[in-house]
């Protein structure tokens, strides 16, 4: 079975703070993603990584970024944490020898930034 | 521009009903189409998908209908139980050489009743 593993299943931050979302995925996937989850907005991409040390923009780039600096572990970096950040945060990987890339998504972490 | 568009955004069944979910795709180049699970907390878990070239795909009680005509494709869950309550998104993912897409429906919440 595939896993995901986010580090954290819930954090409280302050505003201004510097904040690291980390995920690891065990099934060698190339491909890994990161999402916030808000009501009656979905699920959102913020970035994704199709390789070690690669990186694109999602939809809602924003005050976030990231660092891939192994196949397994993707992190997503909150710079300075702001209270319009307070969401769940998804985590997931893919590969495309897997059935058309489908995606696996890990348990999520709900940040709250106050 | 909302590229899957999925209705209802709630549904309440009966126990033992019928619970049918509809989504609508624009990209012809949609390869392939999965539904996922999300129970309150956990992250969406994968739960059918299916390929454009079938008109339909069961497991249990959980039926994808697609109709590449329309670009649509429903989920049926048949004989509803509380423990389906959950949310349901849909997505479409294109995975070709050099270029991958998914997109995600909004979301249903699904609450069976007894």
């Amino acid at each position: 079975d595939v896993k995901v593993t986010q580090s954290s299943r819930y954090l409280v931050k302050r505003t201004g703070e510097k904040v690291f979302l980390e995920c690891v995925q065990d099934m060698d996937h190339e491909n890994m993603f990161w999402y916030r989850q808000d009501p009656g907005l979905g699920l959102r991409l913020i970035y994704f990584s199709y390789d070690v040390k690669m990186k694109e923009k999602g939809d809602i780039p924003e005050g976030y970024s990231v660092s891939r600096e192994k196949k397994e572990r993707f992190s997503l970096i909150l710079e300075s944490a702001s209270t319009n950040q307070t969401s769940m945060y998804l985590c997931a990987s893919s590969t495309p020898t897997l059935a058309k890339n489908i995606q696996y998504f890990g348990a999520g972490t709900r940040l709250s930034v106050l | 521009q909302q590229q899957v568009k999925q209705s209802p955004q709630s549904l309440i069944v009966q126990k033992g009903g019928i619970s049918i979910i509809n989504c609508a795709y624009e990209n012809t180049a949609f390869d392939y189409f999965p539904w996922y699970q999300q129970f309150p907390g956990k992250g969406p878990a994968l739960l059918i998908a299916i390929r454009p070239d079938v008109s339909e795909k069961k497991e249990g009680r959980f039926t994808i209908s697609f109709n590449k005509s329309a670009k649509q494709f429903s989920l049926h869950i048949m004989d509803s139980q509380p423990g389906d309550s959950a949310t349901y998104f849909c997505a479409a993912i294109y995975s070709g050489a050099g270029s991958y897409q998914l997109t995600f429906g909004k979301g249903t919440k699904l609450s069976v009743i007894p």
